[in-house]
């Protein structure tokens, strides 16, 4: 079974500067998807950026980018120029595209809380 | 587009009462989800659907039913409820597998 891991429940970042969040994934799958998610405090989940493991060209978005290492199973976050409405917990997921099983369905790790100083 | 919605936004249960949660979506979507997410926790599947009649069971489907009568509509069933059930509940829906999955603004359940 695939497993999503945060090392870090907490980060803190000082208004536009940069931060990087961490996360590591476990999976015998070559072909599958990751994902960072925002949820701010209204709880509403907002995708923030996605990255098709077959790509090897790290995907941005904006002032969000991530850095992908497949073979150390690697999927971190970088964050430029936070903003304080950067703040909110943020959850790295995994999915896969084996359709045996739950087709389609999300794994998340635990999250990490992230806060910007003004 | 309203996306994907759920009724309630809050609600306690006492132990051994039953509810539904309601999730809609508007977007002809295929696929729908419901997750939850316990304190200091990811979300976590609970039971999916892949189309109008087909729903199955996700990881953690022990104490919860599903319907999906219609390609809009996914209510989950809380039957008996239980202390552990105290959890966010959000409900999901995407095109197919391999499409972006918009979530619903979640249900935050307490049960006492």
């Amino acid at each position: 079974a695939q497993t999503v891991t945060q090392s870090q429940p907490e980060m803190s970042v000082q208004e536009a500067e940069t931060v990087t969040l961490s996360c590591t994934y476990d999976t015998s799958e070559s072909d599958y998807y990751l994902f960072w998610y925002k949820q701010p405090p209204s709880r509403q989940m907002i995708l923030v950026i996605r990255q098709e493991a077959y790509k090897q060209q790290n995907a941005t978005e904006n002032r969000f980018s991530v850095n992908f290492q497949k073979a150390a199973k690697s999927f971190s976050l970088k964050i430029s120029d936070s903003q304080l409405g950067d703040a909110a917990m943020y959850f790295c997921a995994y999915r896969t595209l084996n359709y045996g099983g739950s087709q389609g369905n999300l794994i998340f790790g635990k999250g990490t809380k992230l806060s910007v100083k003004p | 587009n309203a996306g994907v919605t759920q009724t309630p936004k809050f609600r306690i249960l006492k132990i051994g009462q039953s509810m539904t949660l309601q999730c809609t979506q508007d977007m002809n979507h295929n696929y729908m989800y419901w997750y939850r997410q316990d304190p200091g926790m990811g979300l976590k599947l609970i039971y999916y659907s892949v189309g109008a009649g087909i729903t199955d069971k996700g990881e953690v489907p022990n104490g919860y039913n599903v319907s999906r009568s219609t390609t809009e509509d996914f209510p989950l069933r809380l039957e008996l409820a239980a202390p552990s059930q105290t959890s966010v509940y959000f409900c999901a829906s995407s095109l197919g597998s391999y499409n972006e999955q918009f979530f619903g603004p979640g249900t935050r359940l307490t049960v006492l």
